[in-house]
């Protein structure tokens, strides 16, 4: 049973450019949020997908979007990038509904490094 | 912002002994879950505890819950090596966003 995956596992990029990274849930699961953890900080909330629509959004910027497909996978994409955009980016996925346990599975993550 | 506050932000403790890690947090919750990670990987899911419970026990872990206090308790009995990383409490209201502290970094000297 595979679990989250990401890619890539570690991205250069430099100001002003565009970033998309991509995730693919555990089997069987339907909601994919991204979370995004600045070094010695803990994970904040970027957006949440459920049924290929942004269900909830954190207080980020509108240079980050996403998009969920039919397969459930999804991806963030980052424009116009700034130094502060480096960090681990966090891809979590769950199960909505009423077999919902409420957990969240993370992947191993994408190093960003902008310069 | 971040909801959670862990406490203390390190610590530092010989193999064999127990490990005691506190969350805060400010608002109700639905349930609280603690999260390990190595080295800036990704995150590993260690136990949910729902609001309406009080203790929660998986294998060396022991979480407790206090919702008066809006707090939370994490024990690691009889430490490891491999147990050394960074701990992270995330508070949620349902299968919505979770919300993180800024975790604790637990050493385990041998």
């Amino acid at each position: 049973d595979a679990g989250v995956t990401q890619s890539p596992t570690h991205l250069i990029k430099t100001r002003g450019q565009q970033v998309t990274l991509r995730c693919s849930p555990k089997s069987g699961h339907d909601t994919v949020s991204w979370y995004q953890q600045a070094l010695g900080q803990g994970p904040q909330f970027i957006f949440q997908y459920y049924e290929e629509e942004e269900r909830q959004r954190g207080n980020f910027p509108d240079r980050f979007s996403g998009h969920q497909f039919p397969n459930y996978s999804s991806e963030l994409n980052v424009n116009a990038l700034l130094l502060g955009d480096s960090a681990l980016y966090l891809c979590a996925s769950s199960l909505a509904g009423f077999l919902s346990t409420d957990t969240q599975y993370f992947g191993p993550g994408t190093r960003l490094t902008v310069l | 912002s971040q909801q959670g506050e862990e406490d203390p932000q390190a610590l530092s403790i010989q193999e064999g002994e127990n490990a005691t890690m506190n969350c805060s947090y400010k608002t109700s919750i639905n349930n609280l879950q603690w999260y390990r990670q190595n080295s800036g990987r990704g995150l590993v899911h260690l136990i949910l505890i729902r609001s309406n419970e009080r203790e929660k026990h998986s294998g060396r872990l022991r979480v407790t819950l206090d919702t008066s206090k809006k707090s939370s308790s994490l024990l690691i009995t009889a430490s490891r090596a491999a147990d050394t990383a960074s701990y992270f409490c995330a508070t949620s209201q349902g299968a919505q966003k979770l919300v993180f502290g800024q975790g604790t970094r637990l050493t385990i000297n041998p």
